[in-house]
């Protein structure tokens, strides 16, 4: 019953590696979206995507990029990681505009070191 | 000011008390209102959700919407120790398009 797949739950990398982060979902959704959650803050919307190859940054984009090659996956990509990138990363998809039930991945909790 | 506020707790209640979590809001243009529970190491799972304004009941839970407040709230009656969890909430509409704005999440712990 799994929708929405996250590649890594434990991520280790050092200071100024490159990271890629995976998402991939089976429901045909058109919108998917990476969040990152830290304590006291909630989920904070990093970059979304409305169809293949569309982007649009969020609230918090700076220093992270994205990729959408196909409806099904959405790759979060840290370009040089840095320690203040150390999170919970959360993919969720939904369907269409007006409501939409979101559906999440499990996370990854990245550490940089 | 953040676009919705919610108080992170930690809330801390013995097994069937109600608890009450809420939620403010900045946005007028907000139309649809969510409650989301995450379990610790899951990702957050739809609870609820509401449009517009009034209240909305699901078993044990109520959900409430007061625009003219910009306040919403969610109620768990007889809570278990199984409704321990992380409480979020969200919005979503107008301007915002498809962007879904969440609180910062309530930590509840329902002791047994």
């Amino acid at each position: 019953d799994v929708k929405v797949t996250q590649s890594s739950r434990y991520l280790v990398k050092r200071t100024g590696e490159k990271v890629f982060l995976e998402c991939v979902q089976d429901m045909d959704h058109e919108n998917m979206f990476w969040y990152r959650q830290d304590p006291g803050l909630g989920l904070r919307l990093i970059y979304f995507s409305y169809d293949v190859k569309m982007k649009e940054k969020g609230d918090i984009p700076e220093g992270y990029s994205v990729s959408r090659e196909k409806k099904e996956r959405f790759s979060l990509i840290l370009e040089s990681a840095s320690t203040n990138q150390t999170s919970m990363y959360l993919c969720a998809s939904h369907q269409g505009g007006g409501f939409a039930e979101a559906f999440f991945g499990q996370g990854t909790r990245l550490t940089v070191v | 000011q953040k676009e919705v506020e919610q108080d992170p707790g930690p809330l801390s209640v013995p097994e069937g008390a109600i608890v009450s979590l809420n939620c403010t809001y900045s946005n007028s243009a907000f139309q649809y209102f969510m409650w989301y529970r995450q379990y610790s190491r899951k990702g957050p799972e739809l609870l609820m959700y509401t449009y517009s304004s009034g209240n909305k009941e699901d078993g044990r839970f109520t959900a409430q919407v007061d625009k003219s407040s910009k306040y919403i709230s969610l109620f768990i009656r007889d809570s278990q120790p199984s409704d321990s969890a992380t409480y979020l909430c969200a919005m979503r509409g107008g301007t915002g398009g498809f962007k879904t704005i969440f609180g910062a999440g309530t930590r509840l712990f329902v002791k047994a």
